[in-house]
């Protein structure tokens, strides 16, 4: 079955502590992206990966950290720098960086 | 900067109606433009992407077009069913700059399809 995986599906973080999302792809997509969704507003890019062992920062990277070891990995640490870390987290891939995206399930994050 | 509008924000229609949601850009040195659903607590699915080349694309009962000189897209749903019902997102992507190729996402409108 081929797709894209995100766990867990929910999340609760204690004030003060790092915790990490997955997202895993099976499509051998070279391009994977976070996207953060919050009521009301519209998605917004955290960082972007476009090939192995690269990455970018997007719109609002501030306390967010990636890696990218391996073409179908791409985690997402969520650093206690993050203020308002409360959100709904995407993962997304597409085969390069200019064609279409495809999304995981998504992590709901509550910060307690 | 590019900005991306969707009106209107929620619309309620019966079953069966033709409907269509409104996607407006400010740029249009964009490369390509993609129209996603998203069911409540779910990730997005990805409906029809149009090239920047292209003026409409088809899938089933979805129709999307594209005026790249106006900054507008239409997304036409002909016969609507309940099970439509979903958020619409429509997104464009960039052509120019070092983040070129991302995605920039309207707010999106929630259609409800009464049976």
């Amino acid at each position: 079955d081929g797709g894209i995986t995100q766990s867990p599906k929910y999340l609760f973080r204690k004030e003060g502590q790092n915790v990490t999302l997955s997202c895993e792809q099976n499509l051998n997509h070279d391009a994977m992206y976070w996207y953060r969704q919050d009521p009301g507003q519209g998605l917004r890019l955290i960082y972007y990966s476009q090939i192995v062992n690269d990455f970018q920062k997007g719109d609002i990277a501030e306390g967010y950290s990636v890696s990218r070891e391996k073409k179908e990995s791409f985690p997402l640490t969520v650093t206690s720098a993050q203020k308002n870390p409360t959100a709904f987290y995407l993962c997304a891939s597409s085969i390069a960086s200019m064609n279409e995206q495809f999304f995981g399930p998504g992590t709901r994050l509550t910060v307690l | 900067k590019q900005e991306v509008t969707q009106i209107p924000a929620a619309l309620s229609v019966p079953e069966g109606e033709n409907l269509v949601l409104n996607c407006s850009f400010t740029d249009s040195a964009i490369y390509n433009l993609q129209w996603f659903r998203q069911d409540p607590g779910k990730g997005l699915t990805s409906l029809l992407l149009i090239q920047s080349s292209q003026r409409e694309q088809t899938s089933g009962r979805l129709n999307a077009s594209l005026d790249k000189s106006s900054g507008r897209s239409t997304l036409y749903i002909a016969a609507s069913q309940p099970g439509d019902s979903a958020t619409y997102l429509c997104a464009v992507r960039r052509n120019y700059g070092g983040s070129q190729g991302n995605l920039i996402f309207g707010k999106g409108t929630k259609l409800s399809v009464k049976p």
